[in-house]
């Protein structure tokens, strides 16, 4: 699997817009994106995913690079709620890797 | 009731111990997942399961096995413990088939402490 490139961590202020970087220089044409988060010690929840185009849910976007070797993942309101570890994935199926992740601190 | 229950919580043994981590859900969902947590790091693959009948290793299964007892249930086990298997350990269910991904929901989490 193609692996992955993320700050350590980032600091985004309460009501802002949290923009999360990732490369994936080596990405493979079925390989999709996956981003999922940590908060705190619990168990990692499912943010979204995409293959070649933007993606919305009701937790986020994901805008992957028109040569796939980038994607951002941005969280239009931060909350303090959404203060966790955030893990961006590649993989062409459900067995996923997980990196060291970005630490997203939202501050009040 | 949580869909993903993981037992016990909380585990402190000795080294050369046998343990047994168990994994239910209530999703109805075929797959199922082992994953260990060290601290700092990200999550990394020890077993997963597809279906009942179904086993395959993840990326660092030696020192582990698995059983998958029922569709609802995915139990781990350490058949000799040892200090470096101190870590935190997930389960995670996620559907099977289709053309989309399909998510995987993770349990609580078991912190395995091993002396």
């Amino acid at each position: 699997d193609a692996k992955t490139t993320q700050p350590t961590s980032m600091d985004c202020a309460e009501g802002r817009a949290a923009n999360l970087p990732c490369n994936h220089s080596t990405i493979s044409g079925n390989e999709y994106v996956y981003w999922y988060r940590q908060i705190h010690s619990q168990g990692p929840q499912y943010i979204i995913h995409g293959l070649k185009n933007n993606e919305t849910n009701e937790m986020a976007s994901l805008i992957i690079t028109e040569d796939r070797k980038s994607s951002t993942l941005i969280l239009p309101h931060a909350t303090l709620r959404d203060t966790a570890v955030y893990y961006c994935i590649v993989s062409i199926n459900e067995k996923l890797t997980f990196g060291t992740g970005t630490r997203l601190t939202i501050i009040p | 009731d949580a869909d993903v229950t993981q037992t016990p919580r909380n585990r402190i043994t000795k080294t050369g111990k046998r343990i047994m981590l168990e994994c239910s859900q209530t999703k109805g969902h075929d797959r199922m997942y082992w994953y260990r947590q060290d601290p700092g790091l990200g999550l990394r693959l020890i077993y997963y399961s597809f279906d009942v009948k179904d086993i395959n290793k993840g990326e660092i299964s030696d020192g582990y096995s698995v059983s998958r007892q029922a569709q609802a249930k995915f139990s781990l086990s350490l058949e000799s413990a040892i200090p470096n298997q101190t870590a935190l350990y997930f389960c995670a269910t996620s559907e099977s088939g289709g053309s989309s991904y399909n998510e995987q929901f993770f349990g609580p989490g078991t912190r395995l402490t091993v002396l």
